[in-house]
């Protein structure tokens, strides 16, 4: 069985990067079609998607945060990282990534709180 | 982008009656290959979304059968029957027929 679970900074300060490190365990992304998403939900808000990885390394970013967003398969060590630049407080949420099944989202981690103040 | 717009926004249904949320995107979700481009979460308070259906009316394994999805194109309807205390939750749809993939903006159940 698929789990996930997001790793990375509680806070953030203006300006600054954001790195968050989803780990899997149950399936190997060196050997299994694997394909990883990266999505956030503001506090008391919608779900919104930021970005994809397949299984082959073909990547997808949300086309209002693209110049933002990078995303990195690192098969060695079963992890999906995602990089988010010049964090603003308006991207303060809680930062989930999940599984992708046919296009909608199977397994997800618990999420990450992430709050971006000075 | 494709807008996904749910309605009501909130309803408070009484225990062992039906609650209906409705999805209706902007453009259609239909493809004669593979169906509709439509999945359904639940998600309670303090937790991930999680996934009730896809395809628009596939139910995900292990989620009861009081849960079905219909619809087709740019319409779409949750429906859960019987409805329980546990599920108390805000409901979202969800399209994956085009990037960037794209939510409804959540319906909120309570019990009335």
């Amino acid at each position: 069985q698929l789990t996930l679970k997001e790793s990375g900074p509680t806070l953030v300060k203006p300006t600054q990067p954001l790195t968050l490190t989803c780990s899997l365990s149950g399936l190997s992304l060196s050997s299994t079609k694997v394909d990883v998403a990266w999505l956030r939900q503001p506090p008391g808000k919608a779900l919104e998607w930021l970005a994809l990885v397949y299984w082959d390394d073909d990547k997808h970013y949300s086309p209002s945060l693209k110049n933002r967003l990078t995303l990195t398969r690192d098969s060695s060590k079963n992890q999906v990282v995602l990089t988010m630049t010049n964090m603003d407080p308006v991207d303060t949420a809680t930062y989930y990534c999940a599984h992708r099944l046919y296009g909608a989202f199977d397994s997800w981690g618990q999420g990450t709180l992430v709050t971006v103040s000075s | 982008d494709i807008v996904m717009t749910q309605s009501p926004e909130s309803l408070a249904v009484s225990l062992g009656e039906r609650a209906i949320i409705n999805c209706k995107s902007s453009h259609s979700l239909y493809s004669s290959f593979i169906k509709n481009y439509l999945a359904w979460y639940q998600q309670k308070q303090g937790q991930p979304p999680k996934l009730l259906i896809y395809w628009a009316s596939t139910r995900e394994s292990g989620v009861p059968d009081r849960f079905s999805g219909s619809g087709s194109g740019t319409d779409f309807t949750l429906t859960i029957s019987d409805l329980r205390a546990e599920d108390v939750a805000v409901y979202y749809c969800q399209q994956y027929s085009s990037y960037p993939y794209t939510f409804g903006q959540g319906t909120k159940l309570e019990i009335k």
